[in-house]
């Protein structure tokens, strides 16, 4: 596609489900980005995919949050027992390779845990 | 701790009345330092990369400088359509290919 292309646009949860929020990233971009969005605080940091190699997952806040991404494209990120904190707006991003910074950023998905 | 501080939270300028947000960063090892666009329910849009003291990029009516301490992002004669939150990012040394992004600054111009 032209873009990044996040699904769902927006989530409302019960507190304890678990979600999955996906990301297809731009064709032939190598490098992938979670980044959370919370009100009032700036992006965080959350995973990072490149090529094959193994993801830096330091950002993750808990084990209760993981990331996948099958076949060097597609990537899902999902959240077990979704707690009320968890509420925000994740972004993901791509880049063609890894040093490039002008990275396109998808529309996100707003995550509600009520 | 590495950081990036933006200031101020929050601008309102007429349009056409020229203005700078700032963005101050303690990183040790700055690789980069960049600024995004990001408009009401959209994700951040790239504008600059600047990577070394005294460097200076131009868009349009903006344009971003840095020092070694602190970047600006400048804007002459904005126009309504400028109104965004304005975020800043750093990339540091040992920091894995992650940006530390600051809160960023609402630009709010009126017509």
């Amino acid at each position: 596609g032209a873009g990044v292309s996040q699904s769902p646009s927006n989530k409302v949860t019960e507190k304890g489900k678990d979600v999955e929020l996906r990301c297809d990233p731009i064709s032939g971009h190598t490098a992938l980005y979670w980044y959370r969005q919370s009100l009032g605080q700036g992006l965080e940091f959350l995973i990072y995919f490149q090529g094959n190699s193994a993801p830096d997952k330091s950002g993750l806040p808990s084990d209760r949050f993981s990331a996948e991404r099958t076949g060097g494209s597609v990537s899902t990120l999902t959240i077990q027992r979704t707690q009320q904190e968890d509420s925000a707006v994740y972004l993901c991003a791509s880049s063609p390779q890894t040093g490039n910074y002008g990275y396109t950023f998808g529309s996100g998905t707003r995550l509600t845990v009520v | 701790e590495d950081q990036v501080t933006q200031s101020p939270e929050a601008l309102r300028l007429q349009e056409g009345e020229s203005s700078s947000l700032n963005c101050s960063y303690t990183v040790s090892g700055l690789r980069g330092l960049f600024w995004y666009r990001q408009d009401p329910g959209k994700g951040p849009e790239f504008l600059f990369t600047l990577y070394s003291a005294g460097e200076e990029k131009e868009k349009e009516r903006l344009k971003a400088t840095l020092t070694k301490k602190e970047s600006f992002l400048h804007i002459t004669a904005p126009k309504p359509e400028d109104s965004a939150t304005y975020l800043c990012a750093s990339t540091f040394r040992g920091g894995s290919e992650k940006l530390v992004f600051g809160k960023g600054t609402k630009l709010t111009v009126n017509p």
